[in-house]
């Protein structure tokens, strides 16, 4: 079946860097996109980025810019979002997710129909 | 940016009330917006796309309206399951995807 498969959780000091990965399984890798997510402890949902497996191409939210780089293997169809300079508000679940498309007249659109269960990242001291 | 709001940020319900949460985007979206559910320690689930487009496998009982800046996510009538924390998401600009701050369903 179709799923997505994380790495386990991690804990890491302030300014240190965390690399999370996501297995993809159960459908062509290069065919959908993957999304990161976070989640603070007791928050909502945080998008951070998007990339294209097919090509590398990726999108990254403003806030993350220059802290954040997402990347794909393809040989083993895994993603990886890696966040530098951690911070204690990094805390958080991080969640990566598949971006399906839907065609529908001139649109197309975009959506995130398969999550891993998520990582847990702790950053204290 | 655009920006997302929703309201209620919670509400308490029964089992069988109809329940409708509003979304609004700070500049318009045409249809670019998706509605997600999600319980207490699971990762999110998505339950409708294209603003009005029922995910396979979701029950009927939910369905999404709207287009431009005002959306709208009903359950006809709320089932124990339901209860949990709904966000809506635009994905109106190619890889700028923002959420709503989420409404909260919990047991009246």
């Amino acid at each position: 079946q179709v799923q997505l498969v994380q790495s386990g959780g991690e804990m890491k000091k302030p300014g240190a860097s965390v690399k999370v990965s996501c297995k993809a399984s159960g459908y062509s890798f290069i065919s959908y996109g993957i999304s990161w997510v976070r989640q603070a402890p007791g928050q909502g949902l945080e998008w951070m980025g998007w990339l294209s497996p097919y090509n590398g191409n990726t999108n990254y939210a403003q806030k993350f810019l220059g802290r954040v780089t997402m990347t794909t293997d393809k040989s083993t169809s895994t993603a990886h979002m890696e966040l530098r300079s951690l911070r204690s508000d990094d805390t958080a679940v991080y969640y990566c997710a598949r971006g399906n498309t839907a065609a529908g007249g001139d649109h197309l659109y975009y959506y995130m129909d398969v999550w891993g269960v998520g990582t847990t990242v702790t950053v204290s001291s | 940016d655009i920006q997302m709001t929703q309201s209620p940020s919670s509400l308490s319900a029964s089992v069988g009330d109809r329940v409708t949460i509003t979304c609004r985007a700070s500049e318009t979206i045409s249809s670019y917006l998706n509605w997600y559910q999600q319980k207490p320690g699971q990762a999110p689930e998505l339950l409708i796309y294209a603003a009005s487009t029922l995910q396979s496998g979701v029950p009927s009982r939910f369905s999404g309206s709207g287009s431009g800046t005002d959306f709208t996510l009903t359950i006809s009538s709320l089932q124990p399951e339901d209860f949990a924390t709904y966000y809506c998401q635009q994905t109106y600009t190619m890889g700028i995807f923002t959420f709503g701050p989420g409404t909260k369903v919990d047991i009246k």
